[in-house]
C-alpha cells in the first residue's frame, strides 16, 4: 500500500532529447509528490514537486504530469543535457514522511 | 551555511562491531530521518524523529538503533544484529516535521567486513 513503483531502472538518452522517468502509486493519502536528483557520492537534491490538486507542473526543462485517477506521476526532462546524467528518485509523501521509488539512472550522451 | 553534516563520509568496521553514524543540522529543522540506499532498491526508511527524546521505526528498523538528545543531532547505531549492513547511509531533516523541503547529507558509505 505505501510503495512507490518506478521505471525505468536506467535510462540513456541522446543530448537534446526527451527524458521520461514513471512512478505509480496505490495509497490515495498521498498527498505530496517530489522528484529527486543524486548525484554520485552525494545526497539527493530536491528538483521539482506536485500536490494532487494539480496536473502539470513546469520548471525550465523539467516538468511533472500527475493523474490523480491512474495513480501515476511522471518526470519530463526537456532537451536533456549530459550534466543531466544522475540517478532521479521519484518519492510520494504522507504526513510525516516520504516513500522513495527505487530510482532511475539517467545517462546523457552528447 | 545551513546544511546537514554526516560523518565520517566512509566508514570500515569488522564483522559483529556496533558503529554509530553522525548526522548533525544546522537548519533548526524539527524533523530528521534515515535512509539506506542499495543498488535497486532506493531509499529505505530506517528511523526518523519529529522532536527531541522521540522517534519512531521506520521500514527497516531491525538491527538499527538511534537517539535524538538534541534537536541537531540524530546519530544511528549499526549494531551487531543488523545481517547486511554495508550500504550508503542518509541522513535527511526537514522543517515542521512535515515531508516538505527534505534536505539531505551528503551521506556515509559503511563497508563491514
Amino acid at each position: 500500500q505505501q510503495q512507490v513503483k518506478q521505471s525505468p531502472q536506467s535510462l540513456i538518452v541522446q543530448k537534446g532529447g526527451i527524458s521520461i522517468i514513471n512512478c505509480a502509486y496505490e495509497n490515495t493519502a498521498f498527498d505530496y509528490f517530489p522528484w529527486y536528483q543524486q548525484f554520485p557520492g552525494k545526497g539527493p537534491a530536491l528538483l521539482i514537486a506536485i500536490r494532487p490538486d494539480v496536473s502539470e507542473k513546469k520548471e525550465g526543462r523539467f516538468t511533472i504530469s500527475f493523474n490523480k485517477s491512474a495513480k501515476q506521476f511522471s518526470l519530463h526532462i526537456m532537451d536533456s543535457q549530459p550534466g543531466d546524467s544522475a540517478t532521479y528518485f521519484c518519492a510520494a509523501g504522507l504526513t510525516d514522511k516520504l516513500i522513495f521509488g527505487t530510482g532511475t539512472r539517467l545517462q546523457v550522451f552528447p | 551555511d545551513g546544511g546537514i553534516t554526516q560523518s565520517p563520509k566512509y566508514l570500515f568496521r569488522k564483522e559483529g562491531q556496533n558503529v554509530t553514524l553522525s548526522c548533525e543540522q544546522n537548519l533548526n529543522h524539527d524533523a530528521m530521518y534515515w535512509y539506506r540506499q542499495d543498488p535497486g532498491q532506493g531509499l529505505r526508511l530506517i528511523y526518523y524523529s519529529q522532536i527531541v527524546n522521540d522517534f519512531q521505526k521506520g521500514d527497516i528498523a531491525e538491527g538499527y538503533s538511534v537517539s535524538r538528545e538534541k534537536k541537531e543531532s540524530f546519530p544511528l547505531t549499526v549494531t551487531s544484529a543488523q545481517k547486511n549492513p554495508t550500504a550508503f547511509y542518509l541522513c535527511a531533516s526537514s522543517i515542521d516535521s512535515g515531508v516538505y523541503g527534505y534536505t539531505f547529507g551528503s551521506g556515509t558509505r559503511l563497508t563491514v567486513v
